[in-house]
């Protein structure tokens, strides 16, 4: 059984640009929620996938979107990138039934 | 709004002591109150999670307190180890309300435990 996974581990984009994040669920995980993570801070609910349909979304601007696959693999894309988008970006997948969420190591972004 | 209050910041104990670390929510629909680890450069851990239907839960060393009538609840690390230096989050969600987000979880903005030897 494999864990989350996330790619790239680090990224280093310039203000105003687009990037792709990417996530692969634990096997047998149907449910996506993706979390930034600020330096020094707990994890912020950004939004949630479940059966390919964002089905929550927490304080966070349309620039941030995302999309679930088949295999319950994901994206998160964030548009016109501003320095403050600087965070470690934490995908965690479940079962869906709101327990036993398991975290990725996340995809450290840095904006410059 | 910050809905999930963590304390303390930061944390330093001898090694075999008891870091007790604690946290303070708001919203009466949390039912589910997980704690997770992080290392640095990984993403967080489940270590333990507790229902408001019991007051007290034990795995290993780690043992979480409940009090569900002043919305408060705790870590407590036993004996605790050099390698249990880390930072602590702890969460809440709801696992009854099955709208938009459900399960979401919410942080606290954790707490840097180090572990002396």
């Amino acid at each position: 059984e494999t864990g989350v996974t996330q790619s790239p581990t680090h990224l280093i984009k310039t203000r105003g640009q687009q990037v792709t994040l990417r996530c692969s669920s634990q096997s047998g995980h149907n449910t996506v929620s993706w979390y930034q993570q600020a330096l020094g801070q707990g994890p912020q609910f950004i939004f949630q996938y479940y059966r390919e349909e964002e089905n929550g979304r927490g304080n966070f601007p349309p620039r941030f979107s995302g999309l679930q696959f088949p295999n319950y693999s994901s994206e998160l894309n964030v548009n016109a990138l501003e320095l403050d988008d600087s965070a470690l970006y934490l995908c965690a997948s479940s079962s869906g039934q709101g327990v036993g969420y398991t975290f990725g190591s996340g995809t450290r972004l840095t904006v410059v | 709004q910050q809905q999930v209050k963590q304390s303390p910041q930061s944390l330093i104990v001898q090694k075999g002591g008891i870091p007790i670390i604690n946290c303070a929510y708001e919203n009466t629909a949390f039912d589910y109150f997980p704690w997770y680890q992080q290392f640095p450069g990984k993403g967080p851990a489940l270590l333990i999670a507790i229902r408001p239907d019991v007051s007290e839960k034990k795995e290993g060393r780690f043992t979480i307190s409940f009090n569900k009538s002043a919305k408060q609840f705790s870590l407590h690390i036993m004996d605790s180890q050099p390698g249990d230096s880390a930072t602590y989050f702890c969460a809440a969600s709801s696992l009854t309300w099955s709208g938009a987000g459900s399960y979401q979880l919410t942080f606290g903005k954790g707490t840097k435990l180090s572990v002396i030897p």
